[in-house]
């Protein structure tokens, strides 16, 4: 089936450092990929839509400038959390979609990157 | 606006039934979901039903909608400790690349 891999599964920084998320399509294309993010016990909250080619779209909120995202591929798209502090700790999964799951708009998630800012 | 509610936590014991409950606001969603999150995993989807359908069964999974209520449940049969997770309702307004919108979660702990 669909899977998506993201990498690193955990990272650990220095508070001012900048950390680059990789979200994967391993075995089919997607246009569009989403990333979440979650904190401790708590839902997942929609961050922005990573569009193949485009600008992402960001929800209300997030800052653009702080959570860059780059899809620059059909199967890649990355999370770069910029000049990191503390309070952006957090657990963040990718999402994205197999438009060829005959039309259900199944989600297939990454397993999630846990970043801890020292 | 979208928003999708679910109770926080459920305790049962092992061999006895779940029934996990969820209420959605949006009476245009077309598909519904039920993910499962396991201690710092991420999300497996369990299964899904369309909005024309009003129960679906998947093995030890029966999932029920009510569409005039917007109400969706989760009953696991037989539930067993390794059921124990965190389970997100989520709904998907149409297929143009929307994201889904999900629930806080229901934490199920099972005792054996």
């Amino acid at each position: 089936g669909a899977v998506v891999s993201q990498h690193p599964s955990w990272v650990i920084c220095k508070s001012g450092t900048s950390v680059k998320i990789e979200c994967r399509s391993l075995d089919f294309q997607a246009t569009t990929m989403f990333w979440y993010r979650q904190f401790p016990k708590q839902s997942l909250m929609l961050m922005a839509t990573s569009n193949e080619g485009s600008k992402a779209t960001y929800e209300q909120g997030v800052e653009k400038d702080k959570f860059l995202i780059n899809h620059a591929s059909l199967t890649l798209s990355t999370l770069t959390v910029t000049s990191a502090h503390p309070e952006d700790s957090s657990f963040y999964i990718c999402s994205a979609r197999d438009l060829s799951s005959g039309g259900t708009g199944e989600l297939f998630f990454g397993e999630g990157s846990r970043l801890t800012v020292l | 606006g979208e928003d999708v509610e679910q109770s926080l936590f459920l305790s049962v014991r092992e061999g006895d039934s779940s029934v996990i409950n969820c209420t959605y606001t949006d009476s245009s969603s077309t598909y519904l979901y039920w993910y499962k999150q396991e201690p710092g995993a991420g999300l497996q989807l369990l299964t899904y039903i369309f909005s024309n359908m009003d129960m679906k069964q998947d093995q030890r999974l029966t999932v029920l909608l009510n569409k005039k209520d917007k109400h969706l449940s989760l009953r696991i049969a037989d539930t067993q400790t390794g059921d124990s997770a965190i389970y997100f309702c989520a709904e998907i307004l149409n297929q143009a690349g929307t994201a889904l919108i999900f629930g806080k979660g229901t934490t199920l702990s099972v005792s054996s």
